[in-house]
């Protein structure tokens, strides 16, 4: 498949630890923020959402947190798993914005068995 | 329910040609946004059709544009190829509103390539 970036910073896990992956968003006024998994050769994923009225959200071994003191924004995967392996984004929005995001640079998820 | 299909997969033109894509939403989703993925870019936002009508554009030359159809399906076109126009075209179908965002699902994209 095509690689989506050839220098993006690379988090290393071992199967079964959880991983976190962590996004500064640029915008102050950013009220929607989600996350995408990219697998190579692959359209972006949709994982999980959070708008700014919440901290933290939660999924199927997803937890997204929201800092918004600091803009910052992180997934946690639990119990990270071979399928995982892939680049994810965050990307933030705003009211007023419609569906404009503004994507971070990206970071890969590589699990090693 | 069938996801976001995008049209062709792979696309290969000379500098100077133009090009249509073509994106075919999520049934019932009435909002279109177009993406363009390069290694040293990243994701950039083209513009977003909602009820055929662009109402968000970002920072592309003229060259790029768009429409969309009565039935949401959108095509985007670039004249006057260039070789950095060479990239992963990505559509994102979104329920849409007039109120905010909504949650936006991607297609495969589809891969220029200019020569």
């Amino acid at each position: 498949g095509e690689s989506v970036g050839l220098h993006l910073p690379t988090l290393s896990v071992q199967e079964g630890d959880n991983s976190i992956i962590n996004c500064a968003y640029s915008n102050s006024a950013s009220d929607y923020f989600i996350w995408y998994k990219q697998e190579s050769g692959k359209g972006p994923q949709f994982i999980i959402d959070i708008r700014s009225n919440m901290d933290k959200r939660q999924g199927q071994r997803v937890t997204v947190l929201l800092n918004k003191t600091v803009k910052h924004l992180s997934l946690q995967i639990a119990a990270t798993q071979p399928g995982d392996s892939a680049v994810y984004f965050c990307a933030e929005s705003r009211s007023g914005g419609y569906n404009k995001l503004i994507f971070g640079a990206g970071t890969r998820l590589a699990v090693h068995p | 329910k069938a996801g976001v299909t995008q049209t062709p997969r792979y696309l290969i033109k000379t500098r100077g040609q133009q090009v249509t894509l073509s994106c075919s939403p999520i049934s019932g989703h009435r909002s279109v946004s177009w993406y363009q993925q390069t290694p040293g870019q990243g994701l950039q936002f083209l513009f977003e059709y909602f009820s055929e009508t662009q109402r968000n554009k970002g920072n592309f030359p003229g060259r790029f544009s768009g429409r969309q159809f009565s039935n949401s399906r959108s095509e985007m076109n670039v004249s006057t190829l260039e070789l950095g126009d060479s990239a992963l075209y990505l559509c994102a179908s979104s329920f849409g509103s007039t109120a905010g965002v909504t949650e936006a699902f991607f297609g495969q994209g589809t891969r220029l390539t200019v020569v």
